[in-house]
């Protein structure tokens, strides 16, 4: 079955440095890719997304590329900040026609920390 | 636009009793998909709905159902509740033919 894998964390990150959490996935046909973020007590946000390969996703600075040669979305910000520290979550979602269809299949997150 | 709602917020049970849970989604949205956050064991896929039918189900036992009511609101059921099924149970919507799915702030239930 689909399957996506993050790294291993947490990270722990000074304010303003370079951000980078990697993420592969394993799927059949053409998923398309997310990243959520999570703070604490709260549900899921939608960071970004790509629907298709080579599609770059952005949003609030952060940024992910589809890559399908290394079935990769790995997930970059140029500068964090302390409000940045959250739970990441890439996830993929299956093709139709697929028994992924319809539904997030996620990694297993990624706790990100970010001191002044 | 109001986000997606779930409640209750907090839902305490003991062992072998039945919890509804229970979700609004977006306005003109027509899917509702169900997940389980349990500590250490990442988010699982329980249910998507979709126009009143199950769509799709995850791999749990049948004592996790639901429905999807006429204004596409939804509800779960677990029942026999076991000490595992405590977990964070979110709720989110997708709009007709896209898959980006938005989630609301999760009910978190308690089984002793």
């Amino acid at each position: 079955g689909d399957s996506v894998t993050q790294m291993e964390g947490p990270v722990t990150l000074s304010e303003e440095a370079f951000l980078t959490i990697n993420c592969t996935y394993t799927a059949t046909g053409y998923p398309s890719l997310f990243w959520y973020v999570q703070y604490p007590g709260e549900g899921l946000q939608l960071l970004l997304k790509a629907t298709k390969a080579d599609d770059k996703g952005s949003n609030k600075g952060f940024e992910a590329t589809y890559r399908k040669e290394t079935t990769s979305f790995h997930l970059e910000k140029g500068s964090v900040q302390v409000s940045d520290s959250a739970v990441y979550f890439c996830a993929l979602s299956g093709g139709a026609g697929g028994t992924s269809y319809g539904k997030l299949t996620f990694g297993q997150g990624t706790i990100l920390t970010v001191h002044p | 636009e109001a986000g997606v709602t779930q409640s209750p917020t907090h839902l305490i049970k003991t062992r072998g009793q039945q919890a509804t849970l229970r979700c609004s989604p977006i306005s003109g949205h027509t899917s509702v998909y169900w997940y389980q956050q349990a500590l250490g064991l990442g988010l699982q896929f329980l249910l998507w709905y979709d126009e009143g039918e199950e769509r799709n189900r995850g791999n749990f036992p049948p004592r996790f159902s639901g429905r999807q009511f006429p204004n596409y609101s939804s509800e779960l059921n677990v029942n026999a509740l076991e000490l595992e099924d405590s977990a964070l149970y979110l709720c989110a919507s997708s709009s007709t033919g896209r898959n980006e799915q938005f989630f609301g702030p999760g009910t978190r239930l308690t089984v002793l």
